[in-house]
Parts: structure tokens; C-alpha cells; sequence
């Protein structure tokens, strides 16, 4: 059975940390990795990654895929009271896995 | 223009009722999708439909009726659900469901629905 996983569950940090969260999946038929945040309605789209060792990265957020060991890090840098959300891995197969997601709480 | 857009936002229905939601996307996406979200839970997948046919059936009851009048409209009908159907219901859409690799995946806003 396709599974994708996500740790830690959740994350309490202070502004200006640097977090790292972790995806790792098993799935047949792998054809893309995506990261979404959710705050209070729908996930929004951040990064999708289909090779492994390139990194993706939008300001002070960067992904990047080890398609070998088979899991995905986001790193979110100087975090911000706005970064304060769940974060959603997803692996595309014929349909999109999400995992448990990630509950990132930034503190002032 | 990478909207996908979804009607109503907010939905209150008795288990008597029938409703339906509606998805709209104008990116030439062919492959649409309905998720349901409990509070505090991941996205989970109900139907796919891709090229206007449904594709998958995640053993959704029937009191959930997906129906995709062409390629840009997607319906759920609602007809006789339970409380335990209260959730917020997403749509998303894609280039292509099954065939091409690398497809972003983008969602609607969401419907919450509460079923009394």
C-alpha cells in the first residue's frame, strides 16, 4: 500500500529559526513529489519536485528530493509569524498521496 | 490564471436535503478531482475523473454522485448524507491525471459543508 509519511507532526519554533521538515514515502509509480501550506482553506501549491539533488527554492523556502532513500526536506529559513501553518507533502501517482502533514507554529 | 473555483463556500444541509457543489477551472486541465478534509487531517481523495470520465472511485459512499459535464465543470450531489459528512470538500485539477509525470496539482478553495 502507498504510504507518505511526515515528521515531526508538529514544530513550536521563535522567529527567525530555520526548520526542517521531513517527507519520506513508499509508492509504486512515482512521477512527483509536491509540497503544499494550509493555513485555514485550501493547500496552496509551493513546490513540486520530480529529480533527485535539485533544489527548488522560493524565497526563504528551498525542497529538495532524494528519490535513492526515497524522502523529501523543506527547509523554511529566518522563519516569520506568517510561516505559521500545516505543511503537506504529497506524492503524485495515479491520484496524490498526502502524508500527516506538519503543524508549524512560529512564535514572535 | 491558475484558479480553480468552487461554489458554495459555506453549505449547511439537513440529512433530508439534496445539494450540489460546484468546481470550475478555465486552465485546460483534464483531469479533475474531489477531496474531502476533516478537521486537522490530510486531504483525502474521493473520485478522479480524467478526460471527463471518472478514473477512480475511492469506495466513496453513494450518497456522494460525482458528475463532470465537460471539461471545465465538476459536480459533487449530495443526497441523503450523514452528520459525519460535515467537512470541508476540495477540488483540485491537473494537466493530465495519469499520463504525463510532474503534473502540479492545484486546489479550489473549498466547500464546507455541515450536514444537520
Amino acid at each position: 500500500e502507498d504510504k507518505v509519511v511526515q515528521s515531526p507532526l508538529s514544530l513550536v519554533v521563535h522567529e527567525g529559526d530555520t526548520v526542517t521538515l521531513n517527507c519520506s514515502y513508499e509508492v509504486t509509480n512515482f512521477r512527483s513529489l509536491l509540497w503544499y501550506k494550509q493555513e485555514k482553506k485550501a493547500p496552496t501549491f509551493l513546490f513540486m519536485l520530480t529529480s533527485s539533488g535539485i533544489e527548488k527554492k522560493s524565497g526563504r523556502l528551498s525542497s529538495i528530493l532524494d528519490k535513492k532513500e526515497l524522502f523529501s526536506i523543506l527547509n523554511i529559513t529566518a522563519t516569520q509569524t506568517g510561516d505559521s501553518a500545516v505543511y503537506l507533502c504529497a506524492v503524485h501517482t495515479d491520484k496524490l498521496i498526502f502524508g500527516t502533514g506538519t503543524r508549524l507554529q512560529v512564535f514572535p | 490564471d491558475t484558479e480553480v473555483t468552487q461554489t458554495p463556500k459555506h453549505l449547511v444541509m439537513g440529512m433530508t436535503n439534496k445539494k450540489s457543489l460546484k468546481c470550475e477551472q478555465h486552465m485546460g486541465h483534464r483531469a479533475m478531482y474531489w477531496y474531502k478534509q476533516k478537521a486537522k487531517k490530510p486531504p483525502e481523495l474521493m473520485f478522479v475523473y480524467s478526460y471527463e470520465k471518472l478514473s477512480i472511485n475511492e469506495s466513496v459512499p453513494s450518497r456522494f454522485s460525482p458528475e463532470c459535464p465537460n471539461s471545465s465543470l465538476l459536480n459533487l450531489h449530495l443526497h441523503a448524507l450523514q452528520p459525519e459528512d460535515s467537512a470541508l470538500y476540495l477540488c483540485a485539477s491537473s494537466q493530465e491525471g495519469q499520463a504525463i509525470s510532474g503534473n502540479t496539482i492545484y486546489f479550489g478553495e473549498g466547500s464546507w459543508l455541515t450536514v444537520v
